[in-house]
């Protein structure tokens, strides 16, 4: 079965500090997606980034920066110089992947940290 | 487009009633789930379907019903209504194969049986 985990429930930090968001993950598959995704007090989702399980590149997109580690079964996020705007729920999500398409199996979801940034 | 559209907003049920909450998409994606939240619990997977005709169980089934009869609809349907269904209830879609990106959720559904 798989798995993920936030450990960190909730995080706040002040303005413009630097904040790692982490998430380990368990699966069986070698062929599986990892999700990071946004909930803004407003309630809706939004999708951040997709990484394949055979693409370990880091990867940054302005402020966000994403750093996957198969060898700790880790995906964690990096928000650079944080802002209020920044202030949400952030959830990891892992899918294992069909053998033949390479599409979606089932995907779960990590409970969720709750980012607070203080202006 | 629309993208992924979930009707209604907001329930309010009696233990014991039925009710259908509807999830359409207009981008022709092949996978589409149903998950609820919880505070504390994050996303669970309900349902979710990778084509027209295909429904497969998720995490948390018992008590809800779904199928898929057209590429665009993914009603989820509850059976008979308990206090512990009360959550949000989202609906999403994607590509359903290697070219897919992340999932596209709608509004979300509140549900409240009393």
């Amino acid at each position: 079965a798989q798995k993920v985990t936030q450990a960190q429930t909730e995080i706040s930090v002040v303005e413009k500090e630097d904040v790692t968001l982490d998430c380990v993950y368990e699966t069986r598959d070698t062929t599986y997606y990892l999700f990071w995704y946004k909930q803004p007090p407003s309630g809706e989702l939004v999708f951040l980034i997709r990484r394949n399980s055979f693409d370990e590149q880091n990867e940054i997109s302005g402020r966000y920066s994403w750093n996957f580690q198969k060898s700790t079964s880790s995906f964690n996020f990096t928000i650079t110089a944080s802002q209020v705007v920044d202030s949400a729920v952030y959830f990891c999500a892992l899918s294992e992947a069909f053998m033949n398409s390479g599409g979606y199996q089932k995907v779960t979801f990590g409970i969720g940290t709750k980012l607070q940034v203080i202006p | 487009n629309a993208g992924v559209t979930q009707t209604p907003k907001f329930q309010v049920l009696k233990t014991g009633q039925s009710m259908t909450l509807q999830c359409a998409q207009d981008m022709n994606h092949e996978y589409m789930s149903w998950y609820r939240q919880d505070p504390g619990m994050g996303l669970r997977l309900i349902h979710y379907s990778v084509g027209a005709g295909i429904t497969d169980q998720g995490e948390v089934p018992n008590g809800y019903n779904v199928s898929r009869s057209t590429t665009e609809d993914f009603p989820l349907r509850l059976l008979s209504a308990a206090p512990s269904q009360t959550s949000v209830y989202f609906c999403a879609s994607s590509y359903s194969s290697g070219r897919a990106r992340g999932q596209f959720f709608g509004p979300g559904t509140r549900l409240t049986v009393l």
